[in-house]
């Protein structure tokens, strides 16, 4: 089955300063691959995601990329603010079994004022 | 839009109680729902799909008999924690995936279960 890795697990950046998580996944045929936000307490909220047809995906200070050769996808958030500190989790699917997602271990961001 | 509820958002309970947890996607229609149990300063650890109208897929490991899984519409699932103990203790939350919409899925606030 799918398997998917994520680096760091914990990411401490200057407020303004920018933050990159890492991502690979191992099965070839996954094609959807989300980012979450997850506030202490509370549920993941979907921030971005990006298709295996595309390369890249902006909204706004985030970022995502996909290199499909490589097997791995990256968060880039620019311009961090105090409110950009959470988990983040990346994940993968190559929607069988419902869209079943495989997740990252996260990374716990940390943005100091 | 995109929104899914979860309740109760915090429960606690005593040892040996069934505990029931409610999904509901409040403004869109879900096929497919996922329940997923998720302990402290860790990801999210899949437990089962829950179908519409059929029989739950369970994760290896997760026993069926005991955490209950009905989707009786298409906006609403509940997960079932029978004969809690309190290694159930967890947070639970749920997700769905929209009918129509290319593999997104969107998550619950999730439910704080606390078995003493």
């Amino acid at each position: 089955g799918e398997n998917v890795e994520q680096h760091p697990s914990t990411l401490s950046v200057q407020e303004g300063d920018s933050a990159v998580i890492k991502c690979t996944y191992s099965d070839s045929a996954s094609n959807y691959f989300p980012w979450y936000k997850q506030e202490l307490g509370k549920g993941p909220q979907l921030i971005i995601d990006i298709r295996s047809n595309v390369g890249e995906k902006k909204d706004q200070r985030i970022a995502v990329t996909l290199n499909k050769t490589a097997k791995h996808f990256s968060l880039h958030i620019t311009e961090t603010q105090p409110e950009d500190s959470a988990v983040y989790f990346c994940a993968a699917t190559t929607g069988a079994a419902g869209n079943k997602l495989t997740f990252g271990g996260g990374t716990r961001v940390l943005v100091k004022p | 839009g995109a929104v899914v509820s979860q309740h109760p958002s915090w429960v606690i309970c005593k040892s040996g109680t069934s505990v029931k947890i409610e999904c509901r996607s409040l403004d869109f229609q879900a096929t497919t729902m996922f329940w997923y149990r998720q302990f402290p300063k860790q990801s999210l650890m899949l437990m089962a799909t829950s179908n519409e109208g059929s029989k739950a897929t369970y994760e290896q490991g997760v026993e069926k008999d005991k955490f209950l899984i009905n989707h009786a519409s298409l906006t609403l699932s509940t997960l079932t924690v029978t004969s809690a103990h309190p290694e159930d203790s967890s947070f639970y939350i749920c997700s769905a995936v929209r009918v129509g919409s290319l593999n997104e899925q969107f998550f619950g606030p999730g439910t704080r279960l606390t078995v003493l």
